[in-house]
């Protein structure tokens, strides 16, 4: 069964760095999203992504994080300079037209 | 704008016993609906949904019915099994059938940990 994959599992990195999660969608999919959740809370929307721009975006998705899709079948999150409070785990998600949306595993990202 | 609440967990049941695991929402218009499960270690998986008004979504003995009048769609199991011990969220879109938008932009509630004993 197609899925979505995320890499890394697990980043722990320190305050002030640029980290990079990425995902691979499922590969006929067309729209694609980034979660997040924080330790104990609910699963947050951050941004979606369609025919290679932004459609949508949370007020959380400041301008220290970026998506992209640089080639046909990755697409990232940036966060330019980490903060504490960006300690969560981060799902990647993706679904065609009409379908039901495919989360991935998740990338938890420890900030210190 | 919308939200989702869920019942307060964690929830430990029995083996066999009856699962009721309450959500309540708050959305204008007329919202889909779902029940999204995490097995340990795994990503989301969509259990079910329902996208108009008295529609019942079920899927491996799972059952929820999409109530307006009550604002509610509650996930319900007649016999759980050690297996279905996992994080259940129940989620709204906003986007529904019209003009073909996927379902993609979910609101969710915070998640109900259900452990089940043998």
């Amino acid at each position: 069964e197609p899925e979505v994959t995320q890499t890394p599992s697990h980043q722990v990195t320190q305050m002030g760095q640029e980290v990079i999660l990425r995902c691979v969608p499922i590969s006929n999919h067309l729209y694609f999203y980034w979660y997040r959740q924080i330790l104990g809370q609910k699963v947050e929307f951050l941004v979606s992504f369609y025919n290679n721009e932004i459609s949508e975006k949370s007020e959380i998705f400041d301008d220290q994080f970026s998506v992209e899709r640089p080639d046909g079948s990755n697409f990232t999150l940036k966060i330019r300079s980490t903060k504490l409070e960006d300690s969560a785990m981060y799902f990647c998600a993706s679904t065609g037209q009409f379908g039901e949306l495919f989360f991935g595993e998740g990338s938890r990202l420890t900030v210190l | 704008g919308d939200s989702v609440t869920q019942m307060e967990g964690p929830v430990t049941l029995s083996e066999e016993a009856f699962l009721t695991i309450n959500c309540t929402y708050t959305a204008t218009g007329y919202p889909s609906l779902f029940w999204y499960v995490q097995y340990p270690g795994e990503g989301l998986q969509l259990l079910l949904k329902a996208t108009k008004a008295d529609d019942k979504g079920s899927n491996k003995g799972f059952e929820a019915t999409y109530r307006k009048e009550t604002t509610s769609f509650h996930l319900e199991k007649g016999s759980v099994q050690v297996s279905d011990s996992a994080v259940y969220f129940c989620a709204l879109s906003d986007r529904g059938n019209a003009g073909g938008t996927s379902y993609g932009k979910l609101t969710f509630g915070q998640g109900t940990i259900l452990t089940v004993h043998p």
